[in-house]
């Protein structure tokens, strides 16, 4: 049964045009990461929750936003999207301890399958 | 800022061959990640390394955390095509996890 569920697999849109991609989950996990990942490269993460507190890295550009509106859902948001949006927008969670906050926990991150993101 | 390098960038094995890969961090880490992504798959978790020195075995993979916790690697002995994908290792340092670039394997039958 899958974990982390991500819709759509495959996102085609148009070049400034706003998209929304998707991530649930049934782990009950408190910590939620959105990542983007070109070919051949590491995921690098954009931001995260930890519960409802919104961490963004500090290279995230403005055009991307998120919303976690509970615990199952979270949500990225790219306003207007360029065509080096273009990639695999992984989303992920884990349950972190108040202690271990932060990114880094001791807990492995779930990954769901992505949304392969287009841009015409 | 925490960076974390890994070598080699890829890696073209006979089958039966071992596969190495590395992992560097500029600083020190409280714990250190592995994980497998198949091609057109998910990063998918393999193991955490958290003492410094401290070596697992999962089967014919072999994982290793420095002793000054700044490196690691991870080993896979008498390499088989299932094997093939890219490892990414994943180190935490003060507050952060940063993902190295991978390693991405493949095998030839």
């Amino acid at each position: 049964d899958a974990m982390v569920i991500q819709n759509p697999r495959y996102q085609v849109t148009q070049f400034g045009k706003p998209v929304t991609l998707s991530c649930s989950q049934t782990l009950n996990h408190n910590v939620m990461y959105w990542y983007q990942q070109k070919s051949s490269q590491a995921p690098k993460l954009l931001f995260h929750y930890y519960d409802k507190d919104f961490n963004n890295e500090a290279d995230t550009p403005d055009n991307f936003q998120s919303r976690r509106p509970n615990t199952s859902f979270c949500f990225l948001d790219i306003r207007s999207p360029g065509l080096g949006d273009a990639a695999m927008y992984l989303c992920a969670t884990s349950r972190v301890s108040s202690r271990g906050r932060g990114t880094g926990s001791n807990q492995p991150q779930h990954f769901g399958d992505g949304t392969r993101l287009s841009i015409l | 800022g925490q960076q974390v390098m890994q070598i080699p960038q890829y890696q073209h094995v006979q089958e039966g061959e071992d596969f190495t890969t590395y992992c560097n961090s500029s600083t020190t880490l409280s714990n250190i990640q592995w994980y497998k992504q198949r091609p057109g798959g998910h990063p998918v978790f393999l193991i955490q390394l958290v003492k410094s020195g401290e070596v697992k075995k999962q089967k014919r993979l072999t994982f290793q955390f420095g002793e000054a916790k700044k490196n690691s690697s991870l080993h896979i002995t008498a390499t088989q095509t299932t094997d093939v994908g890219t490892y990414f290792c994943a180190g935490r340092g003060n507050n952060d996890m940063r993902f190295g670039a991978g390693t991405r394997l493949t095998v030839k039958p």
